[in-house]
């Protein structure tokens, strides 16, 4: 049983335009939300993360959004660079008691200049 | 400064035979953790430490086993090594359940 689930699995984005990516989870504990940048041939990298007392958390131009109701998540990225193109996962985990990170697939975002 | 590092980088295998992915950390992180990362899957959990003499389970761990003798090193053992294996490895750590640092990877291809 997968419980973080990821959308879309890939997306073509336009220079400037706005990337958005989506994740639903199924376990109520979960308490840390965390995005992470990979760029081939390297290890992913903390990109933003959010705990589910906030609905909002913003950094530069990445965005978090948070729906604690709909067990939903989603990352936006704003004035999309080519320099953005990465694969982004989603994840969750229990943070306080120290457990492992569940993963979503994964998202390949291409932003075409 | 502080890192993580995997060794090696490459690594091409036989099915059956043992193979073991080093992971050395410096930051003194308690939590280490191993995944693998496979088209279409993501990354799933293999195998987790909360600190020395401790392991844990994750996800996809069967075939696989881990030992914790110190706080920088947590390797990664494949027992027979399998075509089902072959994958890219990754090796994390942190404090406290926060941010994971994640090592470069290990691409094992088990032939």
């Amino acid at each position: 049983q997968q419980q973080v689930k990821q959308s879309p699995q890939s997306l073509i984005v336009q220079k400037g335009g706005i990337s958005i990516i989506n994740c639903a989870y199924e376990n109520t504990a979960f308490d840390y939300f965390p995005w992470y940048q990979q760029f081939p041939g390297k290890g992913p990298a903390l990109l933003i993360a959010i705990r589910p007392d906030v609905s909002e958390k913003k950094e530069g131009r990445f965005t978090i959004s948070f729906n604690k109701s709909a067990k939903q998540f989603s990352l936006h990225i704003m004035d999309s660079q080519p320099g953005d193109s990465a694969t982004y996962f989603c994840a969750a985990s229990k943070s306080l008691s120290g457990t492992a990170l569940i993963f979503g697939k994964g998202t390949t975002l291409s932003v075409s200049s | 400064d502080a890192e993580i590092t995997q060794s090696p980088r490459h690594k091409i295998t036989e099915t059956g035979r043992q193979v073991t992915l080093a992971c050395h950390q410096t930051w003194n992180h308690n939590n280490m953790f191993w995944y693998r990362q496979d088209l279409g899957h993501g990354l799933r959990l293999i195998h987790y430490s909360y600190g020395v003499q401790d392991t844990n389970k994750g996800e996809v761990s069967d075939g696989y086993s881990v030992s914790r003798s110190n706080t920088e090193d947590l390797p990664l053992t494949l027992e027979s090594a399998a075509s089902s294996q072959t994958s890219v490895y990754f090796c994390a750590s942190s404090e406290h359940g926060y941010e994971q640092y994640f090592g470069p990877g290990t691409r094992l291809t088990v032939t």
